[in-house]
């Protein structure tokens, strides 16, 4: 079956430090999103990639970057942790734009902690 | 930048009672989804609503657009502890219509 994954599920570093989240999916889909999730924020987007070699910006994007080399990886680096990148990370990806009905799909996300 | 607010943040009852869940923003959206999420886990799809003022029901949920197309409301008829979890709606615009704009979510909590 196809499936969307997240590694690690869990991670601890120090402030200063470069992290890489992994994100890797089996669907296909042209689309990948990273999120990041903290209470009463909801999900809120760092980067997204409708294809390979293409990488977009969101709405919290300073500090982290993202490469996308092929159809199913997204890689997230956080450049240079601080504390307040300490969170829930979410990869997702969904298939091209169908007239809004497009559904992502999400990965169990990684608990990042930075001390 | 464009927000979607939901209301209540926290929502804790009781097995059976009827709930209501608001998604409102000043923005237009071409199309509205809700998701659930689970602790552990990532959102998971339960429904896209795409047309002003359309009503979609999965079982004891009932999802509506609102008629501008600027807000929405999830009703959830005699609540399950089943139903417990973190309720998100998410907005997509004419222009993007493959990014999604996430609310701020509500977490409801059903005691048997």
């Amino acid at each position: 079956d196809a499936e969307i994954t997240q590694s690690p599920r869990h991670k601890i570093t120090e402030t200063g430090r470069q992290v890489t989240l992994a994100c890797h999916q089996t669907w296909n889909h042209n689309n990948m999103f990273w999120y990041r999730q903290d209470l009463g924020h909801g999900l809120r987007l760092i980067h997204y990639s409708y294809g390979v070699q293409d990488t977009n910006k969101g709405e919290v994007s300073d500090g982290y970057s993202v490469s996308r080399s092929n159809t199913e990886d997204l890689p997230l680096t956080l450049e240079s942790a601080a504390s307040s990148q300490t969170s829930v990370y979410f990869c997702a990806s969904s298939p091209p734009g169908t007239g809004g009905f497009n559904e992502q799909f999400f990965g169990p996300g990684t608990r990042l902690t930075v001390l | 930048t464009q927000l979607l607010e939901q209301s209540p943040q926290f929502l804790s009852i009781q097995e059976g009672e009827n709930l209501t869940v608001y998604c409102n923003s000043s923005s237009v959206f071409s199309s509205l989804q809700w998701y659930r999420q689970e602790p552990g886990e990532g959102p998971v799809l339960l429904v896209t609503v795409v047309t002003g003022g359309e009503v979609k029901k999965l079982k004891r949920l009932t999802f509506q657009f609102g008629d501008a197309r600027k807000d929405s409301s999830l009703h959830i008829t005699a609540a399950q502890p089943g139903d417990t979890g973190l309720y998100l709606c998410a907005g997509a615009t004419a222009y993007n219509t493959d990014k999604l704009i996430f609310g701020t979510g509500t977490r409801l909590q059903v005691f048997p």
